[in-house]
C-alpha cells in the first residue's frame, strides 16, 4: 500500500495522559502536514515537516504539542497532558513538496478524551 | 479576516443541476488553488487543481480563478447525489516551504 498511513484510527485516552499519533507518508514524499478537524468544521493547519525539520509550526499549541519527523520512521504528534478539548480528528498529509504539489490524506486519527 | 473562506452552507440543488461553490482568500502571494471533497467520517480527497487566473475543466468540475479579485469556484455540471459532501476550498501560500491553508468547507445536498 503506497498510500498514507495513519494510525491508530480510534485513540481514547483519560484527561492528563500523553497521546501519539503516527504518520507515514506516501512513498517517494519528503513532506508531511498535520491538521485538527472538529465536527462540522474545516481542517486546522497545525504544522509541517519536511526529513528532520520543522518548516512551519505556525499552527501549534504552544504548550503540549509536539510533532517530530525522524530520519527513520513516521511523523509523530504528540499531546501530552490531553484535555476534553483536543477531542478531535487529527489528519496526515504529505506531498513531494512543491507549490504544485496535491495533498494526499490519510485516514486520520479520531482522538477521544475522556 | 479569515485566510480562506467559504459560504458554510448548506447549499442544496436538485439532481442535474448545477452546484456553484465559491471561496475568497487574503494571501495575495498565494500560489495554488485546490479543491477537496470530504464525505461524512472520511478523509478529504483532491478534486481540482488550478494555478493562474481563468478556467480549468475536468470532466463535470470546472474550477475558476481570478486572482486580481482573490477569488476561486467550482462548477458541478449534472449534480448527482453522489456528489452530496463537504467541498472544502485550499489555497498554498510561501512561508519558506508551502504551507496549504483549508477554509470551513462548504456542505453541498444534491437531492434526487
Amino acid at each position: 500500500n503506497a498510500g498514507v498511513m495513519q494510525n491508530p484510527r480510534h485513540l481514547v485516552r483519560r484527561r492528563g495522559q500523553e497521546a501519539r499519533l503516527r504518520c507515514s507518508p506516501m512513498k517517494g514524499h519528503s513532506h508531511v502536514y498535520w491538521y485538527r478537524q472538529l465536527p462540522e468544521e474545516g481542517l486546522k493547519f497545525m504544522v509541517y515537516l519536511q526529513k528532520e525539520n520543522i518548516i512551519d509550526e505556525s499552527g501549534m499549541p504552544k504548550e503540549r504539542f509536539s510533532a517530530e519527523f525522524p530520519k527513520e520512521g513516521p511523523s509523530i504528534l504528540r499531546i501530552q497532558q490531553v484535555v476534553r478539548g483536543d477531542s478531535a480528528a487529527y489528519f496526515c498529509a504529505s506531498s513531494q513538496g512543491s507549490t504544485n504539489e496535491k495533498l494526499f490524506f490519510g485516514s486520520g486519527t479520531q482522538l477521544s478524551v475522556l | 479576516q479569515k485566510e480562506v473562506e467559504q459560504n458554510s452552507g448548506p447549499l442544496s440543488v436538485p439532481e442535474g443541476a448545477i452546484a456553484s461553490l465559491n471561496c475568497t482568500y487574503s494571501d495575495r502571494g498565494s500560489q495554488s488553488f485546490f479543491w477537496y471533497r470530504q464525505y461524512s467520517g472520511k478523509s478529504p480527497e483532491l478534486i481540482m487543481s488550478i494555478y493562474s487566473n481563468g478556467d480549468k475543466e475536468d470532466g463535470r468540475f470546472t474550477a475558476q480563478l481570478n486572482k486580481a479579485s482573490q477569488y476561486v469556484s467550482l462548477l458541478i455540471r449534472d449534480s448527482q447525489p453522489s456528489d452530496s459532501a463537504t467541498y472544502l476550498c485550499a489555497v498554498t501560500l510561501n512561508t519558506g516551504g508551502f504551507k496549504t491553508i483549508f477554509g470551513a468547507g462548504t456542505r453541498l445536498f444534491v437531492k434526487a
